[in-house]
């Protein structure tokens, strides 16, 4: 069975620290690795990954794909308390439909 | 440009009832999918349409059954409603013909069945 597991579950720190998720992957057929950070309700599209040990960036958040070790990690640094969401994981495995994991909530106290 | 729009918001359904989401897609989609998001789990695929036809589908009973329309906005059905089918529905566009993994979402419709 398909499954998509990320670490920890939730996590509490301090504004400024920076964090590191973890997702790792078994899924048939992978094709590439989202991150998405979802604060309410609608999941908003953070990056996708799809060659191993190529880092994507985005202001303050980066992340990197190892498809031999099968797991991604997303980096926050200097984080602000509206970086508190939950993160959520997802594998692409072309039929078309992604595979999640439980997600990371992440909660940043002034 | 609107983004992927649902209706309606919030929902509170009877058990043994039968309740329809709906989904607008993104301008320019053609894809949708839905997933299920119970409490304090990640999104569950349930089943995704294009050219008005399901095309794949998760580990999700008959009683959840959908619909594509000729503009592409799709309709979720679950009849003979559980307890347990209290959760975020949140519907997915993106475009197949370039094949993009880069799925819009909705902002989800909260049903809740007591």
């Amino acid at each position: 069975e398909d499954k998509v597991v990320q670490s920890p579950l939730s996590l509490v720190v301090h504004e400024g620290d920076t964090v590191t998720l973890n997702c790792s992957y078994e899924v048939t057929n992978f094709r590439s690795l989202l991150w998405y950070k979802q604060e309410k309700k609608a999941p908003t599209f953070l990056f996708m990954l799809t060659s191993s040990g190529i880092e994507k960036k985005s202001g303050r958040l980066s992340s990197i794909l190892d498809k031999k070790e099968l797991f991604s990690i997303l980096n926050i640094t200097a984080t602000q308390t509206g970086d508190s969401a939950i993160y959520l994981c997802a594998a692409y495995w072309g039929a078309d439909g992604l595979t999640f994991g439980k997600g990371t909530h992440l909660i940043i106290q002034p | 440009d609107a983004g992927v729009t649902q209706s309606p918001t919030h929902l509170i359904k009877t058990r043994g009832q039968q309740v329809t989401l709906r989904c607008s897609p993104k301008s320019g989609h053609d894809t949708v999918s839905w997933y299920q998001q119970a409490l304090g789990q990640g999104p569950q695929f349930i089943f995704q349409y294009y050219e008005e036809e399901e095309r794949q589908r998760g580990n999700f009973p008959d009683r959840f059954s959908g619909h594509q329309f000729p503009n592409y906005s799709s309709e979720l059905n679950v009849n003979a409603l559980l307890l347990g089918d209290s959760a975020l529905y949140l519907c997915a566009s993106s475009l197949e013909a370039s094949r993009v993994t880069e799925a819009f979402f909705g902002q989800g419709t909260r049903l809740t069945v007591v």
